[in-house]
C-alpha cells in the first residue's frame, strides 16, 4: 500500500520567503510527527498530532514555525520568514496508534539562500 | 537522491563480514529503542526495537543489544550485503511519544 508521501520533495526558498510543506499520511493512522534533520545529524522532534489535535509542539524552534492538521489527515509544516539555518530535510513520519510504531516519508529538503 | 550526511561516522566493512554499529544514549529513563536504517534521499526506515525489560532481541540478520548500566545500544549485522549500506540511527523514547535519534553511522560495505 502507500505510504507517507512528502511534497514538494525540494523546495528552495529566498530568505524572508514563507514555506508551505505537505504531509500525506498512511490512511488511518492516528499520530503524526515532524521532524527537522539537519545534514550529518539525527532527526530532530518539531510536533505532534493525535487526530487533528497538535498534543506537543515543544520541538518548534521558533514562532516562525507553525504546524496543521485540521481534518485529522494531511498536515502542513509552513516556515515564515525563512532564515538560512532553517535548511535542513524536513521528515514526517505516521503512526497507526501511540507513535512508537513510526513510517517516514521521504523528507523535503528546504534549502534557504 | 541527497546524502542523509556528509561527515558521519564511517565503519567500513567487507561484504560478507559481520557489522557492530554503536549507540550511546542519553536518558537512564528511556524504555524503548529503536534502529533505523536511512538510505540516500529516504526517510529513516524501521529495522529492530527492544523494550528496556529486556537485554537482547534477535530479528533476521540482525541483533540488538542493550545495555542499561553503561547506556549502550548495539546493532549487530550478520552476513552484510551491498544493500545494507546507509547511515544507521539509534532513537530512545521515554513513555513518551517524541523519539530522540543518535547522530548516526554511516556503514559502508566493500565488495
Amino acid at each position: 500500500g502507500a505510504g507517507v508521501s512528502q511534497s514538494p520533495r525540494y523546495k528552495v526558498a529566498k530568505r524572508g520567503q514563507d514555506v508551505a510543506l505537505r504531509c500525506d499520511p498512511i490512511s488511518g493512522h492516528v499520530s503524526l510527527f515532524w521532524y527537522q534533520q539537519a545534514l550529518g545529524q539525527g532527526p530532530e522532534f518539531l510536533t505532534y498530532f493525535q487526530n487533528e489535535a497538535q498534543l506537543d509542539k515543544s520541538g518548534l524552534p521558533s514562532d516562525r514555525f507553525f504546524a496543521e492538521r485540521p481534518e485529522g489527515s494531511v498536515s502542513t509544516l509552513k516556515i515564515q520568514r525563512t532564515q538560512q539555518e532553517d535548511s535542513a530535510v524536513y521528515l514526517c513520519a505516521s503512526s497507526p496508534s501511540a507513535g512508537l510504531e513510526q513510517y517516514f516519508g521521504p523528507g523535503t529538503r528546504l534549502t534557504v539562500t | 537522491g541527497e546524502s542523509v550526511g556528509l561527515h558521519l561516522p564511517t565503519l567500513s566493512v567487507q561484504e560478507g563480514d559481520n557489522s557492530i554499529i554503536n549507540c550511546a544514549y542519553s536518558n537512564s529513563a528511556s524504555d524503548y529503542f529503536i534502529w533505523y536504517k536511512q538510505e540516500s534521499g529516504k526517510g529513516p526506515q524501521f529495522i529492530i526495537d527492544i523494550r528496556s525489560n529486556m537485554d537482547k532481541r534477535q530479528g533476521q540478520r540482525v541483533t540488538v543489544l542493550l545495555n542499561k548500566t553503561v547506556k549502550h545500544l548495539s546493532l549487530q549485522i550478520a552476513a552484510t550485503q551491498p544493500g545494507d549500506s546507509a547511515v544507521y540511527f539509534c532513537a530512545e523514547n521515554n513513555y513518551g511519544q517524541n523519539f530522540v535519534f543518535g547522530p548516526g553511522t554511516r556503514l559502508s560495505v566493500l565488495p
